[in-house]
């Protein structure tokens, strides 16, 4: 058990519908980062947030958009789905000491989201 | 652009035997972390182990053990003892010490473990 939670395991929705995915990072934990894993796109980056403000964006689509409150939970809300949204969905999180160094990101169990 | 590469999609060992995984990245960047997590059938992602670019010594985690090879920018992973509990994907990947901490994976390979 990594320390990171995500609710809920599995997700199944429809085309065209709204999702809203959950992360509670490790305790001490200020970085939360999500990343989604498809079968055609591999593991990838999709943003990162610390101490509630946006630090880094990767290959996240403008119907996707994610925040963290100050209690340091993050939400990865996702609109208009697609077919193509369908994939494993995970969360990480990492104490981050400063820009000078890097920290292990702990990943949370995932959420599996089918668009039907 | 920054890539990793897994060129076995597969792997079989047998118990008690000793496998490597390789892993080859492209990066300009001179400092960077390079990781690699496991991904059992629980589809939970695993930190294996941890290697800092700057550090020469090749990081150990038990049976777990790297050939670090910062020139040919070569990240191996190499597992002795197998174990039925090692089968699992195994996924290569880095992260730039800029502050902007994003993982950048490799497409995984699979490891079986035969009794």
């Amino acid at each position: 058990d990594s320390g990171v939670t995500q609710t809920p395991k599995h997700l199944i929705t429809a085309t065209g519908q709204r999702v809203t995915l959950r992360c509670s990072p490790r305790s001490g934990d200020l970085s939360v980062y999500w990343y989604q894993q498809s079968l055609d796109q591999g593991l990838q980056f999709l943003i990162q947030y610390y101490n509630g403000e946006e630090r880094a964006k990767g290959n996240i689509l403008e119907r996707f958009s994610a925040q963290q409150f100050p209690d340091l939970h993050s939400e990865l809300n996702l609109s208009s789905l697609e077919l193509g949204d369908s994939a494993l969905y995970f969360c990480a999180s990492s104490v981050d000491l400063g820009i000078t160094a890097v920290d292990t990101q702990y990943f949370g169990p995932g959420t599996r989201l089918t668009v039907l | 652009a920054q890539t990793v590469t897994q060129s076995q999609p597969e792997m079989s060992v047998q118990e008690a035997e000793t496998v490597t995984l390789s892993c080859t990245y492209d990066t300009s960047e001179s400092d960077y972390y390079l990781f690699w997590y496991k991904q059992p059938p629980s589809r939970q992602m695993i930190l294996v182990i941890r290697q800092e670019a700057y550090k020469q010594q090749n990081a150990t985690e038990n049976r777990f053990s790297v050939n670090f090879q910062k020139a040919a920018k070569s990240f191996s992973l190499k597992i002795s003892d197998s174990q039925l509990g090692d089968a699992a994907m195994y996924f290569c990947a880095y992260v730039l010490n800029t502050g902007f901490q994003k993982l950048v994976f490799g497409t995984g390979t699979r490891l079986l473990v035969s009794p």
